[in-house]
């Protein structure tokens, strides 16, 4: 199974409202990742999670708080979202940091969740 | 991440070869080069990525200049389905660096 899932495909949201998009792979990859991208624009880097640590945030606004319950699952909640915010958001895993394959790991998108905030 | 150049788009005819090209002078000699693409309403895969020498896979070549300051991702029979937009990514080497940082991006469309 090389799949990433996510749920919902498609959201619609108001600015008031609590949410979460939720992501899910079974290849025992020990790194997970949200990005965020605006139509006709490249994906770009929010969180990485390393072996269910936080171990990067691209200075994401705290209106977006990721959650790694455990090696499979990956979370985005979402609250007090302002328009701006609509976008595709894309969760990719990948094999865990390996010293040997430093640089080489290549990420497993799944097909995005389609968030538009109202 | 050290930066990446491509043309915003280009087009090619079905069935013929595609040499998508990347220019990264100032790559490091640690950096990887990856290549993903992006078809329409899906999420980036991955296609490739090679280190110095030229890398072949059931869906593409990539070929990296003597220099490294460029590199050519070749489909070798273009079909409809490859119609996406190609990244070219430079990936530092260092333990725990697990980033991949987009540019914009080459379109490809195919002409059938």
């Amino acid at each position: 199974d090389t799949e990433v899932t996510q749920t919902p495909k498609h959201l619609v949201m108001g600015m008031t409202n609590k949410k979460s998009l939720k992501c899910e792979q079974h290849m025992g990859h020990r790194a997970m990742y949200w990005y965020k991208q605006k139509a006709k624009k490249p994906p770009e880097l929010m969180f990485v999670y390393s072996y269910e640590k936080l171990s990067i945030n691209e200075s994401v606004p705290s209106r977006f708080s990721p959650e790694c319950p455990n090696s499979s699952l990956l979370n985005l909640h979402l609250h007090a979202l302002q328009p701006e915010d609509s976008a595709l958001y894309l969760c990719a895993s990948s094999q865990g940091a390996n010293l040997r394959r430093a640089g080489r790991n290549e990420q497993f998108f799944g097909p995005g969740t389609r968030l538009t905030v109202l | 991440d050290a930066k990446t150049t491509q043309p915003n788009s280009m087009e090619s005819n079905e069935e013929e070869p595609v040499h998508l090209p990347c220019n990264h002078s100032t790559i490091s000699g640690t950096d990887y080069i990856h290549w993903y693409r992006q078809l329409p309403s899906q999420g980036p895969e991955y296609v490739i990525h090679g280190l110095t020498s030229n890398v072949n896979n059931r869906m593409a070549s990539l070929a990296i200049a003597e220099d490294r300051k460029s590199s050519t991702l070749i489909l070798h029979r273009a079909t409809l389905r490859d119609a996406a937009v190609y990244y070219c990514i430079l990936r530092a080497s260092n333990f725990g660096n697990e980033k991949l940082t987009f540019g914009t991006g080459t379109r490809l469309t195919i002409i059938p």
